[in-house]
């Protein structure tokens, strides 16, 4: 099936630094989501983008919807040891179905 | 936030017998549930759409009578893996849609089949 184009697809950072990560797409989407995944969980949603242009936060982590409606990036400042995880985005165009990346692992150093 | 249980956690069973997931939601309706399943180390991929009060859409390449999903309310859909085969063994997940299209995921079930 369709995927996003995810990346990077890890990253090995140092607590307190900022990490970035983006997601393109060939198509067009009307919803922008980022979720993340622990080990041997479901995913949980972190940010919905709903506009083009769209920025928002939550707490630590911002992300954009961006003017093509083909790209959204993940941003997260001063990393702390629990945000380790797999970080998916997920567009969804003119149905309820959501297409998903394939993830970007995230390994935080104390 | 929404709140989506799914059961069991982890479920081991013999090669040919027949294993049954639940998804609920929990403090919300969902009209629409859908059934995931992850490989190690990959992304999640859309097994099925569920709708409440009918048939269930599979994805291509998906066996409907292998995996049989029942959506019998508005909160509650099933996902049975019958006649399981090693192969089948996976992280299976589900998820429910609410107002504004976001879909809030399950817990999970991983599945071994002996």
């Amino acid at each position: 099936g369709q995927q996003l184009n995810q990346s990077p697809q890890s990253m090995f950072i140092q607590e307190g630094e900022d990490v970035s990560m983006n997601c393109t797409s060939s198509s067009i989407f009307n919803t922008w989501l980022w979720y993340k995944q622990d080990p041997g969980e479901g995913p949980v949603l972190l940010i919905a983008l709903y506009k083009a242009g769209e920025l928002t936060s939550n707490g630590r982590l911002t992300a954009q919807f961006g003017i093509t409606r083909k790209d959204s990036f993940l941003n997260i400042s001063a990393s702390i040891p629990s945000d380790v995880g797999i970080y998916f985005c997920a567009g969804q165009g003119g149905s309820e179905k959501l297409v998903f990346g394939k993830g970007m692992k995230l390994t935080v150093n104390p | 936030g929404a709140v989506v249980s799914q059961h069991p956690s982890w479920v081991i069973c013999k090669s040919g017998t027949s294993v049954k997931i639940e998804c609920r939601s929990l403090d919300f309706q969902a009209t629409t549930m859908f059934w995931y399943r992850q490989f190690p180390k990959q992304s999640l991929m859309l097994m099925a759409t569920s709708n409440e009060g009918s048939k269930a859409t599979y994805e291509q390449g998906v066996e409907k009578d292998k995996f049989l999903i029942n959506h019998a309310s508005l909160t509650l859909s099933t996902l049975t893996v019958t006649s399981a085969h090693p192969e089948d063994s996976s992280f299976y997940i589900c998820s429910a849609g609410l107002a504004g299209n976001i879909q809030y995921f399950g817990a999970g079930t991983r599945l071994s089949v002996l």
